[in-house]
């Protein structure tokens, strides 16, 4: 059993690329989020989704979209990144009803050049 | 809206020293709390939770937390601290819509240095 897997694990990208970031849980979870954690200041909620085809804002999400086409998969895109971008990336997935705790990914450091 | 508070940014304390990290959370429904440890170079590890019952949890490593309702807060304890204990820690609130949206929101964490 995997749980949350993200991928890749690193990246470096030149100001203005774009890449796509995977989280793929296999624990039937309706939720899953992603989070980006900068020194300081915790850890940020960027986008998150209650279910396949939904997805709604999180604290910080300028600069980033996602999608939910599979229910088992959250992906997280940049489509021109900023060096405001570095930082490191965490997903999470958790399930729907009343006492439930979210279980993360091992994070994704991406450097923005 | 929910947020999250964590009033100690940085603390240093020896080994054995007690331990007291705060957290305070603003939401006006039921809430599930957490407590989160990242050791340097690692990813969140779950130290402990309260989803409901007894206001006082104890979780891995001989940590505790107290839910105090009134007070809107879930206080982080350790009777003695190892040097082993040296990380960040995440305070986290899960809003319970019962079923509905849950937003799992995070405090800014607190650096624990413990010196041997």
């Amino acid at each position: 059993n995997a749980g949350v897997t993200q991928t890749p694990k690193f990246r470096v990208l030149k100001t203005g690329q774009s890449m796509t970031l995977l989280c793929a849980q296999d624990m039937n979870h309706e939720y899953m989020y992603w989070y980006r954690q900068d020194p300081g200041m915790g850890l940020r909620l960027i986008h998150y989704s209650v279910g396949e085809g939904t997805t709604a804002k999180g604290e910080v999400p300028d600069g980033y979209n996602v999608s939910r086409l599979k229910k088992q998969n959250f992906l997280l895109g940049l489509e021109s990144a900023a060096p405001s971008q570095t930082s490191v990336y965490f997903c999470a997935s958790t399930s729907r009803g009343v006492n439930t705790e979210a279980f993360f990914g091992q994070g994704t450091r991406l450097t923005v050049v | 809206a929910q947020s999250v508070s964590q009033h100690n940014h940085h603390v240093i304390l020896s080994e054995a020293a007690s331990l007291e990290l705060g957290c305070n959370y603003s939401y006006g429904g039921t809430v599930n709390l957490f407590w989160y440890v990242q050791y340097p170079g690692q990813h969140l590890q779950l130290l402990l939770k309260y989803f409901s019952g007894d206001p006082l949890v104890k979780g891995i490593k001989g940590f505790e937390a107290e839910f105090i309702k009134s007070k809107f807060s879930f206080n982080l304890r350790k009777p003695s601290v190892q040097w082993s204990d040296t990380a960040e820690y995440f305070c986290a609130v899960m809003g319970n819509y019962g079923g509905a949206t849950n937003k799992l929101i995070f405090g800014t964490g607190t650096l624990l240095a413990v010196q041997p």
